[in-house]
């Protein structure tokens, strides 16, 4: 069956550090894995999109690797900030429609 | 200003009473969709639309219908709600494959 994984434990982090949030996924040939950020009780808000014939995108302090072999991404953010505490999701498709996502992973930054 | 509509914000409603969620774009999006999120679960498609009068299940349709007669409104109807429909529900949509998909903010349905 088709998983997405995620960090279900809550990463803690100090301001400044890096984060490095892991998405792995089986079962999936995707063209493009998503990144979003979820605040408590509020819609998802996209992030980055990156494609499987990019093996890394920048925007800002967000840095995103998609390993199609390894069928792994990684989502990093620098010199992070308290503001940056929230859930993160992956989300991926088959098709290019349908997009499922991960359970997500919670990011804690404390000053 | 772009956004994903939806309502009403909360409701609370009782087993078997028939409800319906709206969810409107102004966007000109051809895909909508609706997620249902619930604790420990993520999120999960319950119904997709990838334009006008095309409407195809996602992983979780059971007790939920969906119409797409115009391309900016996408109704979730829940028939005959049950306690197990109680969750965060979201609608979303996007232009076409592989883009960014715009999250409405969210219904938080209770059926007791």
């Amino acid at each position: 069956s088709q998983k997405i994984e995620q960090n279900s434990e809550a990463l803690n982090i100090q301001e400044g550090k890096t984060a490095t949030l892991t998405c792995n996924y089986t079962n999936y040939s995707p063209a493009y894995l998503q990144w979003y950020r979820q605040d408590p009780g509020r819609g998802p808000v996209f992030l980055l999109l990156i494609r499987e014939n990019e093996k890394e995108k920048r925007k800002e302090r967000l840095k995103v690797t998609f390993d199609t072999t390894l069928k792994q991404s990684l989502f990093h953010i620098t010199a992070s900030q308290p503001a940056d505490s929230a859930t993160y999701l992956c989300a991926l498709s088959n098709s290019g429609y349908a997009l499922n996502f991960g359970k997500g992973t919670s990011l804690l930054v404390t000053p | 200003e772009a956004q994903v509509t939806q309502n009403p914000r909360y409701l609370i409603t009782v087993t078997g009473k028939k409800l319906t969620v709206t969810c409107s774009q102004n966007m000109n999006h051809e895909y909508m969709s609706w997620y249902r999120q619930d604790p420990g679960l993520g999120l999960r498609q319950i119904y997709y639309s990838m334009n006008v009068e095309v409407t195809d299940k996602g992983d979780v349709p059971e007790g939920y219908k969906v119409s797409r007669k115009e391309k900016r409104n996408f109704p979730l109807i829940l028939e005959s709600p049950s306690p197990n429909q109680t969750s965060l529900y979201f609608c979303a949509s996007k232009y076409t494959t592989n883009e960014k998909l715009f999250f409405g903010s969210g219904t938080q349905l209770s059926v007791l």
